[in-house]
C-alpha cells in the first residue's frame, strides 16, 4: 500500500530560525512529489514539484530535496517568517495511468516572535 | 483568472438532509478533484474527473456520496442524506494534465456541519 510519512507532526521555532521538515515514501512507481502550504482556513498552495530526475527545487526561502533511492524528500525553510505557520504537506504522485496521489497528513508549523 | 470558485464557503444542516457542493474549477484545466480534510483523516481524495469524465472514485466513503461534472465548468459533490460524521472541509481542485508534474490550484473549501 503507499504510504506517506511525515515528521514531526508539529514543530515550534522562533523567527528568523531555520527549520527542515521531512517526507518518506513508499509510492511505486514514482511520477512526482509536491510539497503544499497549507495556511489556517485556506486550501493548499503548492510549494514546489519534483520528478525523478530532481535533487533540489528552491522557491524563495523554501528549498525542497529529493532523494529518490531511499524515498525521502525534505523541505527547509531558511529565516522562517512568522507567515509560515502553516501545515506543509507532502503529495506523492505515482506514474500509473490513474496518476494516483498519495498524501501525508502534514507538519504544523508554527513560527513565534 | 478567480481561481477555483467554491460554494458555498460554509454550510450547517441538520442529520438527513441533503447537500450538495458546488465547483467552478480554473479556465482551461481538465482535471477536477474533491477532497475531503478533517483533523482525524489529513486530507482524503475522494473522486476526481478527468475532461468531465470519473476516473477514480475509490475514495468516496459509501453510496450517500455522488459527483458529477455535466461540463468543463461546473461540478457537484452531493450527500444525500447527511451525518454528522460528514463534517469536515471539502475541498475542491482542478489541474491542466499535461505529462507529469501537473500542480492542483485549490478552492477555498467548503465547511460542513452537519448537526
Amino acid at each position: 500500500k503507499n504510504q506517506v510519512e511525515q515528521s514531526p507532526q508539529s514543530l515550534i521555532i522562533l523567527e528568523g530560525k531555520n527549520c527542515t521538515l521531512q517526507c518518506n515514501y513508499t509510492v511505486s512507481p514514482f511520477s512526482n512529489l509536491r510539497w503544499y502550504k497549507q495556511d489556517t482556513g485556506r486550501g493548499p498552495v503548492s510549494l514546489t514539484i519534483m520528478t525523478f530526475s530532481e535533487n533540489t527545487k528552491s522557491n524563495g526561502r523554501y528549498t525542497a530535496t529529493l532523494d529518490a533511492d531511499t524515498k525521502q524528500s525534505s523541505l527547509h525553510i531558511t529565516a522562517s517568517q512568522l507567515s509560515d505557520s502553516a501545515s506543509y504537506i507532502c503529495v506523492v504522485t505515482d506514474n500509473t495511468n490513474a496518476g494516483k496521489s498519495t498524501f501525508g497528513d502534514g507538519t504544523t508549523l508554527t513560527v513565534k516572535p | 483568472d478567480a481561481g477555483v470558485i467554491q460554494s458555498p464557503r460554509h454550510e450547517v444542516t441538520e442529520m438527513g438532509q441533503e447537500v450538495t457542493l458546488r465547483c467552478k474549477p480554473i479556465s482551461g484545466h481538465n482535471s477536477l478533484f474533491w477532497y475531503r480534510q478533517t483533523m482525524m483523516r489529513g486530507l482524503e481524495l475522494l473522486i476526481y474527473f478527468n475532461n468531465n469524465v470519473p476516473i477514480d472514485d475509490s475514495g468516496m466513503p459509501e453510496d450517500r456520496f455522488s459527483a458529477k461534472m455535466p461540463n468543463a465548468s461546473f461540478s457537484t459533490l452531493k450527500i444525500q442524506p447527511s451525518e454528522p460524521r460528514d463534517s469536515a472541509v471539502y475541498f475542491c481542485a482542478s489541474s491542466f494534465i499535461q505529462g507529469i508534474g501537473n500542480e492542483q490550484f485549490f478552492g477555498p473549501g467548503t465547511r460542513l456541519t452537519v448537526l
